[in-house]
C-alpha cells in the first residue's frame, strides 16, 4: 500500500464547483504540503502544514484554502473551481530533522474544470 | 520566479551514454534535492546535497554543489532506457541563520530521454 495516498486520482468538474482533494499518510510525518504541477513547469507549492494546529499559505494558496483534520489527514478545498485550476495535484509529505527535509510524494490527483 | 532553473529542458542521448542536467538558484540555501518524475505519476527523491557539501554520489548519481555560483549539476552515468523520466532540482531554502524553512522550491525540470 502507498504510504501517501491521494483521491481522487482523477477528476473532472465544472467551472463554479466545490472539489476537495484528499490525502491521507502512514509514515507519521508531521508536515504535510499541497503543489500543483503544470504541464511544462515545475511544482509550486499551494499550502503547507507542520503540525496539526499550523497552516501556511505557499506561494500560490489563492483560491486554495486547506484543512489538517488529523496529523494523517490534510485536504485541499476549491471552494468555486475556474478552468485555471486544471492542473495535477501533489500531496507530499516529510520529517524535521537535521539535514533532511526529503519530500515523500503522493501519486497524484489530476483535475480538470470545464 | 522560479527559485530552481533546469538546463537543459529536454536532453535526448543513446542508452550507455552520461547525462548531465544543471540547476541554478537564486538565494541562500540549506540543501539542494534532486527529483525523478515518471510521466503523470508521483516524484520521488533521488538525492540530497547540504550547503555544505561539494559533491555527492549514490549508485550511478552523483550530484555536485558550488554556492558560489548557486548551481547544481546531477550527472547520471551508463545511462539505461528506463532512466527516461523527468528531473527536478528543489532547492531549501536557509533562514538567515541558516535554519532550513522546510518547504522546498522546485525548478521547472529536465526531460530526459533514452534511446534503446
Amino acid at each position: 500500500d502507498a504510504d501517501v495516498t491521494q483521491t481522487p486520482r482523477n477528476r473532472i468538474t465544472k467551472t463554479g464547483k466545490r472539489i476537495m482533494l484528499e490525502c491521507s499518510q502512514t509514515k507519521g510525518h508531521d508536515r504535510m504540503y499541497w503543489y500543483r504541477q503544470d504541464p511544462g513547469l515545475g511544482l509550486r507549492l499551494i499550502y503547507y502544514s507542520f503540525d496539526v494546529k499550523d497552516i501556511n499559505k505557499g506561494e500560490i494558496s489563492d483560491g486554495y484554502s486547506v484543512s489538517r483534520q488529523a496529523q494523517a489527514k490534510f485536504s485541499l478545498s476549491l471552494e468555486s473551481a475556474i478552468p485555471n485550476q486544471t492542473a495535477l495535484y501533489f500531496c507530499a509529505t516529510s520529517v524535521l530533522g537535521l539535514g533532511t527535509g526529503e519530500l515523500f510524494f503522493g501519486e497524484g490527483s489530476r483535475l480538470t474544470v470545464l | 520566479s522560479q527559485q530552481g532553473e533546469e538546463d537543459p529542458q529536454a536532453l535526448s542521448i543513446q542508452e550507455g551514454e552520461n547525462a548531465t542536467m544543471n540547476c541554478s538558484y537564486k538565494t541562500s540555501i540549506n540543501n539542494l534535492q534532486w527529483y525523478r518524475q515518471n510521466s503523470g505519476r508521483g516524484l520521488v527523491h533521488l538525492i540530497l546535497i547540504r550547503s555544505n557539501e561539494r559533491e555527492k554520489h549514490s549508485g550511478r548519481l552523483r550530484v555536485t554543489l558550488d554556492t558560489s555560483k548557486k548551481s547544481s549539476s546531477l550527472l547520471i552515468t551508463a545511462s539505461r532506457a528506463a532512466d527516461t523520466a523527468s528531473y527536478f532540482c528543489a532547492t531549501d531554502s536557509a533562514e538567515a541563520g541558516g535554519t532550513s524553512y522546510g518547504k522546498l522550491t522546485f525548478g521547472q525540470g529536465t526531460i530526459l530521454t533514452v534511446h534503446p
